[in-house]
């Protein structure tokens, strides 16, 4: 079993919808959560950390559910430009190495 | 400011071969990262330093890979002898000391094919 789990998509979704990535961690003792974008053939590049409280970065959203070690991405009004592929990232206590999930792709239509 | 930079952007060499690799993290950084992608897998953690220091290489793959980070600033990766297994893009990634999720800024890339 991998330590991130994603769903591999594609999600084709047409600009305007809203598109939610799902994404389930292992380690019990991850402490840090993060969503990175990647372009093809690029660097990730941090999108947002995951509070556990939840946040939101204007059209998007994330949640944590440490009891059900799950993570989720919530984007809104989708634009051409969100497509890329979506990294689900996570740090365990005590260690800066960061576990990534294999990323799932988000192809917005006109 | 700038992010961080890496060199080569691309590397090709031939299985026996030596290849260095070079990442400059953003300036005041005092950690950095070496992470590898090989084809079809995730991202993987190599290793991280603090300044000079070697903090954790539990992701080094086998003793053909060195890193250093000699003054704290600048690190290289250096693979001895390659192997056609070692391809891949290497990134390397920065972050500052405090805060909470110690976030951290990957740079472009080197990406490295063994023949």
């Amino acid at each position: 079993r991998k330590e991130v789990e994603q769903d591999p998509g594609p999600f084709n979704v047409p600009e305007g919808a809203t598109v939610a990535f799902n994404c389930t961690y292992s380690n019990s003792a991850s402490q840090s959560f993060f969503w990175y974008r990647q372009d093809c053939r690029k660097e990730p590049k941090l999108l947002m950390s995951v509070y556990s409280s939840g946040n939101e970065d204007g059209r998007f959203t994330a949640q944590l559910n440490r009891a059900s070690q799950y993570i989720s991405l919530l984007i809104r009004d989708s634009k051409l430009s969100d497509s890329a592929t979506y990294l689900c990232v996570v740090g365990d206590t005590g260690r800066r190495a960061l576990t990534f999930g294999s990323g799932t792709r988000l192809q917005v239509q006109p | 400011e700038a992010g961080v930079t890496q060199f080569p952007s691309h590397s090709v060499i031939e299985k026996g071969q030596t290849v260095t690799l070079r990442c400059d993290p953003i300036s005041g950084h005092d950690n950095l990262y070496w992470y590898r992608r090989v084809m079809g897998k995730e991202i993987k953690f190599l290793l991280h330093f603090v300044k000079e220091s070697k903090q954790d290489e539990s992701g080094m793959p086998n003793n053909r890979f060195l890193a250093e980070r000699t003054g704290g600033t600048y690190s290289t990766l250096k693979v001895q002898p390659a192997e056609l297994e070692d391809s891949g893009v290497y990134f390397c990634a920065s972050s500052q000391e405090g805060g909470y999720h110690y976030e951290q800024y990957f740079g472009p890339g080197t990406r490295l094919t063994v023949t």
